[in-house]
This record gives structure tokens, C-alpha cells and sequence, in this order.
């Protein structure tokens, strides 16, 4: 049974960055795209991007583009999202899930709150 | 890249059928068939409920069916029950640069 299991809430000033991580359980393989979602308070899901579990390759929303980076560390089963330049509007709850339908998400973390204030 | 189109709430009584439609265009909704749909509870992570149209993963009441034409998807909830309470949003593979675009959601409410 695969399982995702995402860092704690952040608190974060206007200008700095965040790295969130999403720890998975229960793969057999690395040959999965890890999918970076987000949902500010009150709005709608938002596409930020995926990276390739063996190969390590990304797509990045062009939103997000020179903003983002997405990584993952194998021997540890976890992937990560930084975002750099944070405002206000990057006040959002982050979700990692993980395509297991064909351009479908199916498994997903808990979700990780992520404030941005002065 | 703009959002698809959904309508914002969409009600029903227990026991009816309700339909939630999803507008996008040639690009997307209407270029591929991939369009997935998702129930999300207040305070709780997104569930796949439908996936490349029409296809339910396990688990997954029958009661849930999707379809799609021209350029616009739609998700069917028969049999409507209480705990179908919930926003339900969908998402189509994309052409454009974003890659994957979500609807703008809606909030089912059971009467």
C-alpha cells in the first residue's frame, strides 16, 4: 500500500524560501512522477509541476517556472519542492501525490500548510 | 493557461442524479482523453474518483461515472447520498506549457 507522508506547516517571511518533503512508503519502484499540487485558503487546486522518480527530470507549470525546484533523494524514498521568492500569495496548503493512473493523481500526502507573513 | 470551467455549486435530494460539467477547450478537455476528477472534503487532501474519462479506480462507488464531449467533460453522481457532500474539482492534460490544468471546482450539496 502506497503511502505519502509530507513535512509540517511553515511560517515564512515575505522573500524567503520553502522546502516541503514528501516521504513515500510502499513503492517497489522509482519509476514514478511524483506531482506537486497546491490550494490557497479558500480557492481552488493549482498544478505546480512533477519530477521523475528514477531519472530525477522535472515539468514545471510556467507559472512557477525560475521559481520552483523540485528534487528527490532515493535512498530515502522522498522528493521535495522548494519555491523561492515568497509572497503572500504563495500562502497556500502543498500536496505531493504521485500518478499511478495514467495523468492521474491517485495517492496523495496529507498536505503541507505553508504561511507566508510578515 | 486559464482554469476549466465548472459550475460553482450544483445541488440535489438524496437519491437523484446530478451532472457537474467541465469547459475547457481543444487543448486540453477536448484534445486528449485525459480527464480525471477529484472529491475533496473541507480540511482533507484531494480523492481520485474518476480517471482518463471514464474510468474508476478501485474502490470507487459505480455511482460515479464520467464522459466527455467536444471540449467538455462531466462528472454524474447517481443515487445522490449525504456523503457526496463535497467540492469536486477535475483536471485535463494540456497541450500549453502548464501541462495539467484544474476546473475551478464545485460544491455539491445534498438538500
Amino acid at each position: 500500500q502506497v503511502h505519502l507522508v509530507q513535512s509540517g506547516a511553515e511560517v515564512k517571511k515575505p522573500g524567503a524560501s520553502v522546502k516541503v518533503s514528501c516521504k513515500a512508503s510502499g513503492y517497489t519502484s522509482t519509476a514514478y512522477y511524483m506531482h506537486w499540487v497546491r490550494q490557497a485558503p479558500g480557492q481552488g487546486l493549482e498544478w505546480m509541476g512533477w519530477i521523475k522518480g528514477d531519472s530525477g527530470a522535472t515539468s514545471y507549470s510556467q507559472k512557477f517556472q525560475g521559481r520552483v525546484t523540485m528534487t528527490r533523494d532515493t535512498s530515502i524514498s522522498t522528493a521535495y519542492v522548494e519555491l523561492n521568492r515568497l509572497t503572500s500569495d504563495d500562502t497556500a496548503v502543498y500536496y505531493c501525490a504521485t500518478e499511478n493512473k495514467p495523468k492521474a493523481l491517485e495517492i496523495w500526502g496529507q498536505g503541507a500548510m505553508v504561511t507566508v507573513s510578515s | 493557461q486559464s482554469a476549466l470551467t465548472q459550475p460553482a455549486s450544483v445541488s440535489g435530494s438524496p437519491g437523484q442524479s446530478i451532472t457537474i460539467s467541465c469547459t475547457g477547450t481543444r487543448s486540453d478537455v477536448g484534445g486528449y482523453n485525459y480527464v480525471s476528477w477529484y472529491q475533496q472534503y473541507p480540511g482533507k487532501a484531494p480523492k481520485l474518483m474518476i480517471f482518463e474519462v471514464s474510468n474508476r479506480p478501485s474502490g470507487v462507488s459505480n455511482r460515479f461515472s464520467g464522459s466527455k464531449s467536444g471540449n467538455t467533460a462531466s462528472l454524474t453522481i447517481s443515487g445522490l447520498q449525504a456523503e457526496d457532500e463535497a467540492d469536486y474539482y477535475c483536471n485535463s492534460y494540456t497541450s500549453s506549457s502548464t501541462r495539467y490544468v484544474f476546473g475551478t471546482g464545485t460544491k455539491v450539496t445534498v438538500l
